[in-house]
């Protein structure tokens, strides 16, 4: 599976956009993107995953570049309970999911 | 959703004792599990994959011997860690892959082990 490059921590206010970027330059046609989150002392838990189009669901919203090397997960009105490490992992099929080092968010009030 | 749980959630065990956590799949069967362990501000790392009925693949450092996995059916998997010691302190996590979801992974809420 491809590598992917997140920033190690974020900051956000709560009540505005959290945008989540990461790099996976090296992914494949027939990879996925997957994003996953982990509150402090918790089972990650999954937030959205796509291929080639944006994606939108009740958590966030992927957004994936033309060219596939970038993706941006977005949470659009940041609460306190969305603080955890956020994971951006690339998958094909249905291979077992590898975790990296994600990015830490921290929304603040 | 599907539902994913572990037993205990939190433990603590002298140095030399054997331990044993479980991982249920409430709502759905479950063919393969996953088992992670995750030490204190790092990342989670795949330890073994279990296949219902057959025996567990491990990864590469992780000592088969030491953490026995048993799936033996669709919605049960457990972990012993044996004669634990304190490195063996962690928090271990377990995934399900559920076939009418897709194959998609589902977590559990994972289990702190304390050894003294």
């Amino acid at each position: 599976d491809a590598k992917t490059t997140q920033p190690t921590s974020m900051d956000c206010a709560e009540g505005r956009a959290a945008n989540l970027p990461c790099n996976h330059s090296t992914i494949s046609g027939n990879e996925y993107v997957y994003w996953y989150r982990q509150i402090h002392s918790q089972g990650p838990q999954y937030i959205i995953h796509g291929l080639k189009n944006n994606e939108t669901n009740e958590m966030a919203s992927l957004i994936i570049t033309e060219d596939r090397k970038s993706s941006t997960l977005i949470l659009p009105h940041a609460t306190l309970r969305d603080t955890a490490v956020y994971y951006c992992i690339v998958r094909v099929g249905y291979s077992t999911l590898t975790f990296g080092k994600g990015t830490m968010l921290l929304v603040s009030p | 959703g599907a539902v994913v749980s572990q037993h205990p959630s939190w433990v603590i065990c002298k140095s030399g004792t054997s331990v044993k956590i479980e991982c249920r799949s409430l709502d759905f069967q479950a063919t393969t599990m996953f088992w992670y362990r995750q030490f204190p501000k790092q990342s989670l790392m795949l330890m073994a994959t279990s296949n219902e009925g057959s025996k567990a693949t491990y990864e590469q450092g992780v000592e088969k011997d030491k953490f026995l996995i048993n799936h033996a059916s669709l919605t049960l998997s457990t972990l012993t860690v044996t004669s634990a010691h304190p490195e063996d302190s962690s928090f271990y996590i377990c995934s399900a892959v559920s076939l009418a979801g897709g194959y998609e992974q589902f977590f559990g809420p994972g289990t702190r082990l304390t050894v003294l």
